[in-house]
């Protein structure tokens, strides 16, 4: 069966405290690995799609990476606004059902 | 070019009763995936509906249904609403083939079941 897991649950960074959040995932044939970003009360936010082991994608100071087992999500200097929680989610080939991990919750301090 | 539009986002209901969730996804998008995402379980995939017809179906029981419409409108509904059905549903909108299969989400409809 299709699974995400991601760590830590929670982080609590100093503005400028580089760091990377972790997306571990089994899935029988990758259609695409997903992050997510989601502020308290609204609707998860698109960052990446990556498709294949060895990818990578930038946006400002987020950069998503892909293994066959693992995506990381490295944050340099990060500023308060980045505060929230990221979600991985796993697309398999077997179906459309896009399963999410429970995400990990940044917190980054001025 | 307008996002995904969740109707409506509160809803308080008493048990027993049951619920329609609306849900309109972006313009030229004929996916259309369903979510309940609670503090303690997260995001759990409810099911995804492409060109009308259901192509996955997550753990749910058969009280949670679900349909597409020609225009790729969905609604979902919860039949006999229990406690643990509080949570906020979330819709999602997706091209839906291809490598194209990025998903947008919408705001969500807080439902509270009483």
């Amino acid at each position: 069966e299709d699974q995400v897991t991601q760590s830590p649950e929670a982080l609590r960074l100093q503005e400028g405290e580089s760091s990377s959040l972790n997306c571990s995932y089994t899935v029988s044939g990758l259609r695409g690995l997903f992050w997510y970003r989601q502020d308290p009360g609204k609707g998860p936010e698109f960052l990446f799609t990556l498709y294949s082991a060895g990818e990578e994608k930038e946006k400002e100071r987020l950069k998503a990476t892909l293994t066959k087992k693992e995506s990381f999500l490295h944050i340099t200097a990060p500023k308060p606004e980045d505060s929230a929680t990221y979600l991985c989610a796993v697309q398999g080939t077997g179906g459309f059902k896009t399963i999410f991990g429970a995400g990990t919750r940044l917190f980054v301090k001025a | 070019k307008a996002g995904v539009t969740q109707t409506p986002r509160y809803l308080i209901k008493t048990r027993g009763q049951q619920v329609t969730l609306s849900c309109s996804p972006i313009s030229g998008h004929r996916s259309v995936s369903w979510y309940q995402q609670t503090p303690g379980q997260g995001l759990q995939f409810l099911f995804e509906y492409f060109s009308e017809t259901q192509r996955n179906k997550g753990n749910f029981p058969g009280r949670f249904s679900g349909r597409q419409f020609s225009n790729s409108r969905s609604e979902m509904n919860v039949s006999t609403l229990e406690l643990g059905d509080s949570a906020l549903y979330l819709c999602a909108s997706s091209f839906g083939q291809g490598t194209n299969i990025r998903a947008f989400f919408g705001q969500g409809t807080r439902l509270t079941v009483v």
